[in-house]
């Protein structure tokens, strides 16, 4: 069974960038057979996917955000990355890392979350 | 981009009565590739359906999808007491993904 957990800075400065890893264990992140994404969540509010990143390296991202993200993958931790620039306390939200099977209609399995405040 | 609507809002309820979600696309979902999400306070969403109408392992059977295209039901066939949470539909067939505002059930 994976599991996926977020790690990362919890306070982030305003204009500054919010970087967050994903450590994926009891699966692989070089398997090609699964989109690795980030999802979020305002504190009560609903929740916006971000964007994902395949084994290829290719990625797709929310175009509401597309100009501030980067996601990326590194195989020798086994880990997916999330950055995020020039934060505003917009971005102020808990931050999901999940996994879902490319190849049929299976749905996300997600991490627990991590929250991740802009403030300074 | 696809918008979800969800209705309603907030679903006041009792233990052992039936569940009604309703999520309705602002076009059509690719093939099906609709799913709903149940999230109790402080928790990751946690996958009930996929595919619109297959339930993910380990969900008891008192859950069930329905739908096509634009219109897209969630039935709680009895309620349970830990059934009360906010659910959520998310399409991910087309880019970018996008999710509804979410159901509150509530207790009644």
């Amino acid at each position: 069974q994976v599991q996926l957990q977020e790690s990362g800075p919890g306070l982030v400065k305003p204009s500054e960038t919010l970087s967050l890893t994903c450590t994926v264990s009891g699966g692989s992140v070089s398997s090609g057979s699964y989109y690795w994404s980030w999802i979020r969540q305002p504190p009560g509010k609903g929740l916006e996917w971000i964007g994902y990143i395949s084994y290829s390296g290719s990625t797709d991202y929310n175009p509401s955000l597309k100009s501030r993200v980067t996601i990326s993958v590194d195989t020798s931790k086994n880990q997916f990355s999330l950055k995020l620039n020039s934060v505003t306390a917009a971005d102020t939200a808990v931050y999901y890392c999940a996994r879902r099977y490319r190849y049929d209609s299976s749905g996300y399995v997600w991490g627990q979350g991590t929250l991740v405040t802009v403030s300074s | 981009e696809i918008v979800l609507t969800q209705s309603p809002g907030t679903l006041s309820l009792s233990p052992g009565e039936r569940a009604t979600l309703s999520c309705r696309a602002s076009q059509s979902v690719s093939s099906s590739y609709l799913a709903w999400y149940q999230q109790k306070p402080g928790q990751a969403p946690r996958l009930l359906i996929y595919g619109a109408s297959s339930r993910a392992t380990g969900i008891p059977d008192r859950f069930s999808g329905s739908g096509s295209g634009t219109d897209f039901t969630l039935t709680i066939s009895r309620l349970e007491p830990e059934d009360f949470a906010v659910y959520y539909c998310q399409q991910y067939g087309s880019s970018p993904l996008t999710f509804g505002g979410g159901t509150k059930v509530d207790i009644k």
